[in-house]
């Protein structure tokens, strides 16, 4: 079974400053690392993903996550956040090794506000 | 690619009665996800569907729950004397992997209940 941990359920972030929005795992398999995003009164879309080889991820927005195995963390970063970023950021893992079953297991999300 | 959708978007019900959802997935998704959303929580899993066969529910899906995907294409879910722990978003996800590559999961907007 996998837990997926995202302590900080709210984050005010003024306009063109950085963020980090931690996210942490626990699982006692391999496990692919996801992040996907909800904005105002639309569904889940894929921000980006971990499968394997370089541990640094980049989304076409800017935004980039890295995969670190010891501290099992996978971690989403801007360094210049925009008004239209503001939405709910869900951390996700799926056991790598079920591959006909990839259900998601979710953090309970970071509400990411950014501030004018 | 129209997306998936969910039918209904709200639902408001008395307790006790009978409420069902459907879902369209992508045309060409195999693989069909329900997942269950309540306030201030990540998503969780339901259950799962490849084609027509489902594979797997969770322990979360009562005897009151009950999901068909006839023919592989669109899902219901049902849910039978509803109660009000079951006032939630409910959320559908399709997906076509692609190799051994971890798939993305492209979600539909919901469908919120609520049972009074």
């Amino acid at each position: 079974a996998q837990s997926v941990t995202q302590l900080d359920s709210q984050v005010p972030v003024f306009e063109e400053a950085p963020v980090e929005l931690r996210c942490n795992y626990s699982s006692s398999v391999s496990v692919y690392l996801f992040w996907y995003v909800q904005y105002p009164n639309q569904g889940l879309q894929l921000l980006l993903k971990y499968l394997s080889g370089s541990t640094l991820v980049e989304s076409i927005n800017g935004f980039e996550a890295e995969f670190n195995k010891s501290q099992t963390s996978f971690h989403l970063r801007k360094p210049s956040v925009h008004i239209s970023d503001t939405a709910e950021y869900f951390c996700a893992v799926s056991d790598k090794s079920n591959f006909g079953n990839e259900k998601l297991t979710f953090g309970t999300g970071t509400r990411l506000t950014i501030i004018p | 690619d129209t997306g998936v959708s969910q039918d209904p978007r709200h639902k408001i019900t008395k307790r006790g009665q009978n409420v069902t959802f459907r879902c369209d997935p992508i045309s060409e998704h195999n693989r069909l996800y329900w997942y269950r959303q309540t306030l201030g929580q990540g998503p969780e899993f339901l259950t799962y569907f490849q084609n027509e066969a489902q594979l797997e529910k969770s322990r979360l899906l009562s005897d009151r729950f009950s999901a068909e995907r006839p023919k592989g294409s669109f899902s219901t879910l049902e849910i039978q004397r509803t109660e009000q722990g079951d006032s939630a978003m409910y959320l559908c996800a399709s997906s076509f992997p692609r190799g051994r590559s971890a798939e993305t999961q492209y979600f539909g907007p919901g469908t919120r209940l609520l049972v009074l």
